[in-house]
């Protein structure tokens, strides 16, 4: 039961190159977001998804798209990265309906050069 | 958008000591979570206090609730080494089961 994972954990970019930061989770829950942290900063809500099939923009969506996969799995994809985009992306399920109380995965911390 | 504002912003006491940390926020909530995230790490959930609570324990762990200032304050006593680490506070003012974050308090247990 590994909970949230997520791949890679780290990577280098140069900018205007794309991948695809992906995240799975084990705990059948419905709701699941993404993330980024920069350096001394709270927690910033790019995308989430309440359940399969659909999707929201969060606080920072720019640059940024996602795809829920299935239940388990929630992919971020950055299309042309730029240095701006430099962060920490965290990847969260929800774990209480009644307390909004959320699970992490580890990070994969991104560098767009 | 972010609505809790934690302070202190970084907090460097010695082992043994207690530490407190504050949180406020702007709109009614249901309940207020405290994070601790280690350097490095993912979030993890500490505890969590409904809006009818004023006080809750755990371990060393002390959380209050003034919802009438709309704040809250984490104490940590008998700090150890290993509660180096940065702590968020959260709400659940947002929909759809979002949580509203603070921009976290940093603290460093000198040995």
């Amino acid at each position: 039961n590994a909970g949230v994972t997520q791949t890679p954990k780290f990577q280098v970019l140069k900018t205007g190159q794309s991948m695809t930061l992906q995240c799975a989770q084990d705990m059948n829950h419905n709701s699941m977001y993404w993330y980024r942290q920069d350096p001394g900063m709270g927690l910033r809500l790019i995308y989430y998804s309440a359940s399969e099939g659909t999707t929201d923009k969060g606080e920072v969506p720019n640059g940024y798209n996602v795809s829920r996969l299935n239940k388990r799995e929630f992919s971020l994809r950055l299309e042309s990265a730029a240095p701006s985009q430099t962060s920490v992306y965290f990847c969260a399920t929800l774990r209480g309906l009644a307390t909004y109380e959320q699970y992490f995965g580890p990070g994969t911390r991104l560098t767009v050069t | 958008s972010q609505q809790g504002e934690e302070d202190p912003q970084a907090l460097s006491i010695q082992e043994g000591e207690n530490a407190t940390m504050n949180c406020s926020y702007k709109t009614s909530i249901n309940n207020l979570q405290w994070y601790r995230q280690n350097s490095g790490r993912g979030l993890v959930h500490l505890i969590l206090i409904r809006s009818n609570e004023r006080e809750k324990h755990s371990g060393r762990l002390r959380v209050t609730l003034d919802t009438s200032k709309k704040s809250s304050s984490l104490l940590i006593t008998a700090s150890r080494a290993a509660d180096t680490a940065s702590y968020f506070c959260a709400t659940d003012a947002g929909s759809n089961y979002q949580l509203i974050w603070g921009a976290g308090t940093k603290l460093i247990i000198k040995p």
